[in-house]
Parts: C-alpha cells; sequence; structure tokens
C-alpha cells in the first residue's frame, strides 16, 4: 500500500506570494495532520483534520490555513510567505482522530522563502 | 502546551553496539508516547509506541522504556547497525485532551562501522 504522498517534493518562492501544499493520506486513513519542521528541531504541529472538520490548530498565524476533502486528501495554504516560513512542511495521517494512536508521516515538501 | 526534550543531541556508537537514546517529557498528564526515526531527505518513520500503563514495548530490535515517576522514557536499539543512523524524536500525547503531539529537537544517532 502507499504511504502518505506529499507535493510537490520542493518549491521555491519569494517573500509575499502564497503557496498550497498538497498531501495524500493512506488509504482508510480519514484524519490528517500538518507539521512545520524547521532545520534542526523537531516537528511543530499546525493543523488537524478529520472527516473535513478542523480538530486542531497549533500556535500559527491565520497566514495558515487547511482543508480536507471528502477524499480525506488534504491542502495547507500559507498566505503572505515571509523568509521564517522556510521549513519542511510534512504531512501525516492516521485512522482516526484518537490521540492514542501512531501518525505515519509523509516525505514532506521542502518550502525555500527567496 | 508541555515541551518534550532529549538528553543528548548527538550520539555516536560503533557497528554491533547496543544504542540507548534519553528522552524527558514534562506533562504528567501524558499517557502516550512515540519514537519516530528521520532519515536525511525524508519524513519521520514510527518505530515503537508505548502506553501509560505499561513500563516496557518491545519491537524487532528496539526497546521503549517508560518511567512514569520521573517523566523519562528511553529507546535501546540492540546490535546497532549503520542503517539506524538517523535522528530519533520522541513524542508525548495525552489523549483525553488535544490531540497535538509535541516532539523534542531529536538526538542524531552516528553508527561508525
Amino acid at each position: 500500500d502507499a504511504g502518505v504522498t506529499q507535493s510537490p517534493t520542493h518549491l521555491i518562492k519569494t517573500r509575499g506570494q502564497h503557496v498550497t501544499l498538497r498531501c495524500s493520506p493512506i488509504s482508510g486513513h480519514k484524519s490528517v495532520s500538518w507539521y512545520q519542521q524547521v532545520l534542526g528541531q523537531g516537528p511543530q504541529f499546525i493543523f488537524q483534520y478529520y472527516e473535513k472538520e478542523e480538530r486542531g490548530r497549533g500556535n500559527f498565524p491565520d497566514r495558515f490555513s487547511a482543508r480536507q476533502f471528502p477524499n480525506y486528501s488534504s491542502e495547507l495554504n500559507v498566505n503572505a510567505l515571509l523568509l521564517g516560513d522556510s521549513a519542511l512542511y510534512l504531512c501525516a495521517s492516521s485512522r482516526t482522530d484518537y490521540s492514542n494512536q501512531p501518525q505515519h508521516f509523509g516525505d514532506g515538501t521542502r518550502l525555500s522563502i527567496l | 502546551g508541555e515541551s518534550v526534550g532529549l538528553h543528548l543531541p548527538t550520539l555516536s556508537v560503533q557497528e554491533g553496539d547496543n544504542s540507548i537514546i534519553n528522552c524527558a517529557y514534562s506533562n504528567s498528564a501524558s499517557d502516550y508516547f512515540i519514537w519516530y526515526k528521520q532519515e536525511s531527505g525524508k519524513g519521520p518513520q514510527f518505530i515503537i509506541d508505548i502506553r501509560s500503563n505499561m513500563d516496557k514495548r518491545q519491537g524487532q530490535r528496539v526497546t521503549v522504556l517508560l518511567n512514569k515517576t520521573v517523566k523519562h522514557l528511553s529507546l535501546q536499539i540492540a546490535a546497532t547497525q549503520p542503517g539506524d543512523s538517523a535522528v530519533y524524536f520522541c513524542a508525548d500525547l495525552d489523549s483525553g485532551g488535544s490531540y497535538i503531539p509535541t516532539f523534542g529537537r531529536g538526538t542524531s544517532l552516528i553508527v561508525h562501522p
């Protein structure tokens, strides 16, 4: 079975632009979460979605938004990009929104802001 | 949220040795813990998890130990191989609270052949 897939794998943007990152969860998984990982740090939680509803939000500004589609895939949108948004953006999926089960991660989108 | 930290940022071992990676957590309500392995250019890969009603769990070549009294967990890797070289993260969650797993900075494991 395919794992979590993310696209694109790499992206270069300039300050002020917006970006859309995409994620397809593992088949049968209904929950998708987004994380930001800055070089040398652990992943920081941004959002969790389950059944198209937002179930959790981390400490990120309103420039960050996301949604989940009926097929459980998800998009992360970031507006008015800043240099500090340069990071690896990870998507993770799990079967349900129960917090006592592991999430499975994709290989991420490397976003560079110039 | 509460922070999860790792004691050692880098651990160097010889191939064939056993490795122990430590992790401290601060949220006393955390009851579910996960270890992830992240290789260069890849996303974190699930290794093993443990719930707070256990103090030890074994997988293939890996063992996780949980000490709730001192809020500490460790990952033991037996007969470490060069392919084990990666950054290892622990994460903790409060399954009765909000679903926001907290990751530490990670420990870089370097295995010398």
